[in-house]
């Protein structure tokens, strides 16, 4: 199974700031990788799929890059209503497809 | 609207039996592969099942293997997840899931679904305990 490691596993930033998270993986991946973002007592929603592209409605500081065995979600600016924990998930290998441990951003 | 409301959670004692649904509306229901996805207690996301739009085609997480079976029914647009012999570690929030890119791609008798999921339920609690 292909591993996904997150880092760093928890952030704390502004309101304003240029946030990067990073997923990295045991095995390259062509570019399968979705990001999600994921709100306390919600599910999880879809930001980013095939690695770098912006799923609808979802806002343009939103950004994702990446290929081999490091990915990066970037949050241009960040907002008040992005305080939550992002997950990737790789889709590239034949099941499991697997999540990496999640990187909870809250307000410093 | 675009909308999978599941239902079916509860406590359950180890060993037991529990039947979750997904009923979905405001899409095309037969022409999207749907997951099933699980998230234990204040931990991360655990992919667990997948099915394809005409149901023939299934992939399961080892860790549930031979003890939940997906299926589906396209006439009623509802999906299932049938859990058998659970354990305390099955403890968790069941999500369904409908993968962004439809009917997904056939290869070596899997289906891939390479987008990710852009529809989730909100989710049911599935306690095993005794």
């Amino acid at each position: 199974d292909i591993q996904l490691t997150q880092s760093p596993s928890f952030l704390s930033a502004s309101v304003g700031d240029r946030v990067t998270i990073t997923c990295r993986a045991s095995q390259a991946i062509t570019n399968y990788l979705v990001w999600y973002q994921q709100k306390p007592g919600k599910a999880p929603t879809l930001l980013i799929f095939g690695a770098s592209n912006l799923y609808s409605g979802v806002p343009s500081r939103f950004s994702g890059s990446g290929s081999g065995t490091e990915f990066t979600l970037t949050i241009s600016s960040l907002q008040p209503e992005d305080f939550a924990t992002y997950y990737c998930q790789q889709l590239e290998s034949s099941p499991p497809w697997t999540f990496g441990q999640g990187t909870q951003v809250e307000i410093k | 609207q675009v909308q999978l409301v599941e239902s079916g959670g509860g406590v359950v004692q180890p060993g037991g039996s529990l039947r979750l649904s997904c009923a979905a509306s405001g899409f095309t229901f037969n022409t999207y592969g749907l997951h099933w996805v699980r998230q234990l207690p204040g931990k991360g996301l655990e992919w667990v099942t997948v099915i394809s739009p005409d149901g023939s085609v299934k992939s399961y997480a080892d860790s549930v293997k031979d003890r939940f079976t997906i299926s589906r029914d396209n006439s009623r647009d509802t999906l299932y997840l049938q859990m058998t012999t659970l354990r305390p570690e099955d403890t968790a929030v069941y999500y369904c899931a409908r993968a962004t890119s439809g009917s997904g791609w056939h290869k070596g008798g899997i289906v891939y679904y390479y987008y990710g999921m852009d529809v989730w339920g909100q989710g049911t609690m599935v306690t095993v305990s005794s």
